[in-house]
């Protein structure tokens, strides 16, 4: 497809389950980014890759978050033990790298809900 | 630290011009972006700045004034279809990457008719 794409689009699960989020990134960007973003808040950046750099895990809230890019194409976040405060909608997006005002195009995002 | 600021509110009438502000205080400086977010969709760009001045591109026009940490977003002749959540991105030096974008909390905007 053309746009960054990520499944599923919703995801319900029980606290404590782990969850995995797919990211399919626009081919040819070899940047790819993740971001939460919770009810009327603004988009918090998770992690960062770029081609076969070590990732920037700095945003990443605490360890049961964790995320692989595989093969520099498509990435999975994982959230293991899932919390009530994990509910939110995940955000991919993907970019060239360059130079710096190449805009980063995002996917439809997963609703994750945590019951 | 970065700190990006909009309100978070506006309306505005169709036809009519309406302007979003952004103020933000961040770790240097690498450009800053605008987002239209509609409901449950993906947010797509708009615009960017890195120098200081006006950016038009069609019925929307982007500023920024670097000395004052400041941008808005201009969107003229409004239509019903522009009622979204307006986003505000800076692209600042935090944690060694240059890339990262710091998101302010987005504007929703309402056109009524």
């Amino acid at each position: 497809g053309a746009g960054v794409s990520q499944s599923p689009s919703n995801k319900v699960t029980e606290k404590g389950k782990d969850v995995e989020l797919r990211c399919d990134p626009i081919s040819g960007h070899t940047a790819l980014y993740w971001y939460r973003q919770s009810l009327g808040q603004g988009l918090e950046f998770l992690i960062y890759f770029q081609g076969n750099s070590a990732p920037d895990k700095s945003g990443l809230p605490s360890d049961r978050f964790s995320a692989e890019r595989t093969g520099g194409s498509v990435s999975t976040l994982t959230i293991q033990r899932t919390q009530q405060e994990d509910s939110a909608v995940y955000l991919c997006a993907s970019s060239l790298v360059r130079g710096l005002e190449q805009p980063q195009h995002f996917g439809d995002g997963t609703r994750l809900s945590i019951l | 630290g970065q700190n990006i600021d909009q309100p978070t509110e506006m309306t505005a009438t169709e036809g009519a011009i309406v302007q979003i502000n952004c103020t933000y205080q961040t770790s240097g400086f690498n450009g800053l972006f605008w987002y239209q977010q509609h409901a449950g969709e993906a947010p797509t760009f708009l615009s960017y700045n890195v120098l200081d001045g006006l950016e038009e591109k069609g019925r929307f026009s982007s500023f920024l004034s670097r000395s004052k940490g400041y941008s808005y977003l201009l969107l003229k002749e409004l239509q019903m279809k522009d009622s979204a959540s307006y986003l505000c991105a800076v692209r600042g030096i935090s944690s060694g990457s240059a890339r990262q974008l710091t998101f302010g909390s987005g504007t929703q905007l309402t056109v009524l008719p």
